[in-house]
């Protein structure tokens, strides 16, 4: 495996249900994020992990629980969500948090909130 | 609040030069200036990122005047795979994406 992938690519739930998202990357990196995009709205920045721990969270509800055990995994745990909850989450890996790194992303995981 | 300002939407041809400008006139000192391609369902992918001047690798071009407010996205000689979303992001510690220019490439 190459690059950064997600598991898994589609996912229903329903709003009482608990899952989680996957991320896994094989470049090396030391910061990870997850990232929303609903439906012709902007990538929305939900957190930040560099070398583990979490450097930003931008105001996301509690019911997305992140968690990164090491600098090649990050996952985003999921519970009673809402439709509205909906969309594709992305995530994405980079050398370092400085300026000059460019972001690598993964082909996301599809949520539907029945 | 967003960043930088893009135009849409843009249509093309097969063949000839794309050029997307971005404006971002409240760039930092820090700021670099990069652009994504998304296609649907798919995670944004890295083109090109500068600081100022011109930068060029295999797939694009990127003109940043001296006052660095805006920026331009060269892709030369596009075809139907090219059509996609495109985005400028100004970086700092901030990540802040902009709604990107819809490009369309027409036969």
């Amino acid at each position: 495996e190459t690059g950064v992938t997600q598991t898994p690519r589609h996912l229903v739930m329903g709003m009482t249900n608990k899952k989680s998202l996957k991320c896994e990357q094989h470049l090396g990196h030391n910061a990870m994020y997850w990232y929303k995009q609903s439906a012709k709205k902007p990538l929305e920045l939900m957190f930040v992990y560099s070398l583990e721990e979490r450097v930003e969270n931008n105001s996301v509800p509690s019911r997305f629980s992140p968690e990164c055990p090491n600098s090649s995994h990050l996952f985003l745990h999921l519970h009673t969500l809402q439709p509205e909850d909906s969309a594709l989450y992305l995530c994405a890996s980079s050398q370092g948090l400085a300026e000059r790194y460019e972001q690598y992303f993964g082909p996301g995981t599809r949520l539907t909130v029945t | 609040l967003a960043k930088t300002t893009q135009p849409i939407s843009m249509d093309s041809y097969e063949g000839q030069e794309v050029n997307i400008t971005c404006s971002h006139n409240n760039i930092a000192t820090n700021d670099y200036i990069t652009w994504y391609q998304q296609f649907p369902s798919q995670g944004p992918r890295f083109i090109i990122q500068g600081y100022k001047t011109k930068v060029t690798n295999e797939v694009a071009s990127l003109f940043i005047p001296a006052d660095r407010k805006s920026s331009t996205l060269s892709l030369p000689r596009v075809s139907l795979s090219d059509t996609a979303v495109y985005y400028c992001l100004v970086k700092n510690y901030q990540l802040i994406w902009g709604a990107g220019t819809k490009l369309i490439i027409k036969p």
